[in-house]
């Protein structure tokens, strides 16, 4: 089992759309929880960050933890065409704060 | 405020040939990391530091790579010989450490031909 899993996708949602994009990871004891976005050729860029069970809101984005299931989630409201790009989740694992494992990201992509 | 930097954006060599990435971190963070990006693995880190100390190499593939990081304001990932197999974008981060966030630079994209 992968530490951090993700739907490759790639997953197409219309403008103004919400786009659910999901984690899960194996280390129950994780703490930190990211969300970057990338857009082809370029740099991971850290969108949100969650530590607590529950919703944590920035703008258009909330990013969704349930430590119990072991499962991360960012959606997205109001999509725009420039949301579109891969969607890294990032997970740190208790033993270990600065150790980051990626998953292999989702391709969003948003229709106009 | 300047981001993480790295130095070259791209590199183009020839199999056999040493390659020196280079990384500034964003001043004032303790933490820094190589990580190296591929369609078949993802991003994969290879090496971080923590106050200028190696702290987890347990990423690095093999004996050819190597990073150093001298002072906090500069580290290098090195490859040594290099093959084709090593062509990948290389792309350095920095974070104040603990669970905090790590920000990226632009990367390196790497060929080795």
């Amino acid at each position: 089992q992968k530490e951090v899993e993700q739907n490759s996708g790639p997953l197409s949602v219309p403008e103004g759309a919400i786009a659910s994009l999901n984690c899960t990871y194996s280390d129950r004891g994780s703490q930190s929880f990211f969300w970057y976005r990338q857009y082809s050729g370029k740099s991971p860029e850290l969108i949100m960050f969650i530590y607590s069970n529950g919703d944590k809101e920035d703008g258009r984005f909330t990013a969704q933890l349930n430590k119990a299931s072991q499962y991360v989630s960012l959606l997205i409201r109001d999509s725009q065409p420039s949301d579109s790009a891969t969607y890294l989740c990032a997970v740190m694992p208790l033993r270990n704060n600065n150790d980051m494992r990626f998953g292999a990201g989702t391709r969003l992509t948003v229709k106009p | 405020d300047a981001g993480v930097i790295q130095s070259p954006r791209h590199e183009v060599t020839e199999m056999g040939q040493e390659v020196t990435l280079r990384c500034k971190p964003i001043s004032g963070h303790n933490s820094l990391f190589w990580y190296r990006q591929t369609m078949m693995r993802g991003l994969e880190l290879l090496i971080y530091f923590n106050n200028n100390v190696p702290i987890d190499d347990s990423g690095m593939p093999e004996d050819r790579f190597s990073a150093k990081m001298p002072n906090a304001s500069f580290s290098t990932l090195k490859i040594q010989p290099s093959e084709p197999r090593d062509s990948a974008v290389y792309f350095c981060a920095s974070s104040t450490g603990g669970p905090q966030p790590q920000h990226f630079g632009d990367g390196t994209r790497l060929s080795i031909l």
